[in-house]
């Protein structure tokens, strides 16, 4: 069954940092994109970034270029995304996801909440 | 970038009823169509992708068409496990691009 779990959501003010991670397990995971999708409270689903099954392409959405970055580590079975510079804005749930295909998440996380806010 | 737009933003339905949203897309995208359910506080769960292809585990009572621009999610029996809200996305090309959502609720 595959499961995928993030952490690293919390409180951060304006202008600071924090780095989300997602465990996974049920799949092998080097042979799938993954993709980090948010949605702010009450809001829709917005896709945020992904990342090609070596690491070796990326793509984000062009509010989080520049302040973003995804990376992973097939080792670990592990994704990340580190988010520098945090505005207001970016509050959201964030989920990490498998994708069947580039720009497709299929398998979702439960999500990991991040707060900006002074 | 393409927009998706669905249509209605939000309604309300009986249990029973037969149920249809509609998803356009701003340009073509062939069949690269994918619908999801989310209920409150839940991850979005995958129903249909490639446009009409039902997700396994996935009740027959859901089911999806069209291609190009135009696309339909069909619910031919509501249950009262499907109030839910609804998000058609497009996976043909960078950005990935979800609709707004269709909130599904009890009449």
């Amino acid at each position: 069954e595959v499961q995928l779990v993030e952490s690293g959501g919390g409180l951060v003010q304006p202008g600071g940092s924090l780095r989300l991670s997602c465990a996974a397990s049920g799949f092998t995971f080097s042979s799938y994109w993954m993709s980090w999708v948010r949605q702010a409270p009450g809001k829709g689903l917005e896709w945020v970034a992904n990342i090609k099954q070596d690491g070796s392409e990326k793509y984000y959405v062009d509010s989080v270029k520049g302040r973003f970055t995804i990376s992973r580590d097939n080792a670990k079975n592990s994704l990340y995304l580190q988010m520098n510079s945090l505005r207001a804005e970016d509050t959201a749930v964030y989920y990490c996801a498998r994708d069947w295909t580039i720009y497709f998440p299929a398998n979702w996380g439960q999500g990991t909440l991040v707060t900006v806010s002074s | 970038a393409i927009r998706m737009t669905q249509s209605p933003s939000s309604f309300s339905a009986s249990t029973g009823d037969r149920v249809t949203i509609t998803c356009r897309a701003s340009q073509g995208i062939s069949s690269y169509l994918a619908w999801y359910q989310q209920k409150p506080g839940k991850a979005p769960k995958l129903l249909i992708y490639a446009a009409s292809t039902l997700q396994s585990g996935v009740p027959s009572r859901f089911s999806g068409s069209g291609s190009g621009t135009d696309f339909t999610l069909t619910i031919s029996c509501l249950q009262s496990e499907d109030f839910a809200t609804y998000y058609c996305q497009q996976y043909y090309s960078y950005p990935p691009a979800f609709g707004q959502g269709t909130k599904v609720e009890i009449k």
